[in-house]
């Protein structure tokens, strides 16, 4: 079974300061790690995935993201926000290498505030 | 390349009542998950369909059930509507590009917001 925990329901940050997003996951089989973001009365769209391989992945729109193991971490981070990131983020895991086991768990999600 | 398509894009209906969703997947995508997104929360899985299958479902009862046709389009069905049933529904497609479905991105529409009165 897996779960995520996204610390911070809300989180607001100055327009040109780093944001940081937190995510902790629990899982019984080697992740698989994604980041989504939902902009109002929209879908979700991918932000960064991780699966094997590099701990730091790279996303769009300049966010990364880095797999810690020992933490069971997979924060978020952007080192300059920008007034169009203001919208709601999600972290979610899903079951690892097993066939069928697609299903995403995800977090209840953070809504990221830009202050001009 | 078309994306994921969801409709109604809204959808008001009372309790008691029965409700279809639509799913258009992304093209060449043989596989769509459903979600339920309530207002506030993360979304959470409903059910999967690959290649016309089930296969996978979260826990919701037995009064969700779900098609997926031939050209990979999908549809939610809900019966005996509950107010808990207002919610943003998501459908996502994907294609497994190798024997591990889980790696794959999923492709998500904009949802259809039910409300249950």
């Amino acid at each position: 079974a897996q779960s995520v925990t996204q610390l911070g329901s809300h989180v607001s940050v100055s327009e040109g300061a780093l944001v940081l997003l937190r995510c902790n996951y629990s899982s019984s089989v080697p992740p698989y790690l994604f980041w989504y973001v939902q902009y109002p009365n929209q879908g979700l769209q991918l932000l960064l995935k991780y699966t094997t391989g590099a701990t730091l992945v790279k996303g769009i729109n300049g966010f990364e993201a880095e797999f810690k193991k020992s933490e069971t971490s997979f924060h978020l981070t952007k080192p300059s926000a920008h007034m169009s990131d203001a919208a709601e983020y999600f972290c979610a895991v899903t079951g690892g290498r097993a066939f069928g086991n697609e299903k995403l768990t995800f977090g209840t999600g953070t809504r990221l505030t830009i202050i001009p | 390349e078309t994306g994921v398509t969801q409709s109604p894009t809204h959808l008001i209906k009372t309790r008691g009542q029965q409700v279809t969703l639509r799913c258009s997947s992304q093209s060449g995508h043989n596989t769509v998950s459903w979600y339920q997104q309530a207002l506030g929360q993360g979304p959470q899985f409903i059910f999967q369909y690959y290649r016309e299958e089930e296969n996978g479902r979260g826990n919701f009862p037995p009064r969700f059930s779900g098609l997926q046709f031939p050209n990979y389009s999908s549809e939610l069905n809900v019966n005996a509507l509950e107010l808990d049933d207002s919610a943003l529904y998501l459908c996502a497609s994907s294609s497994p590009s190798d024997r591990s479905l889980a790696k794959n991105i999923q492709y998500f529409g904009a949802g259809t917001r039910l409300s249950v009165l």
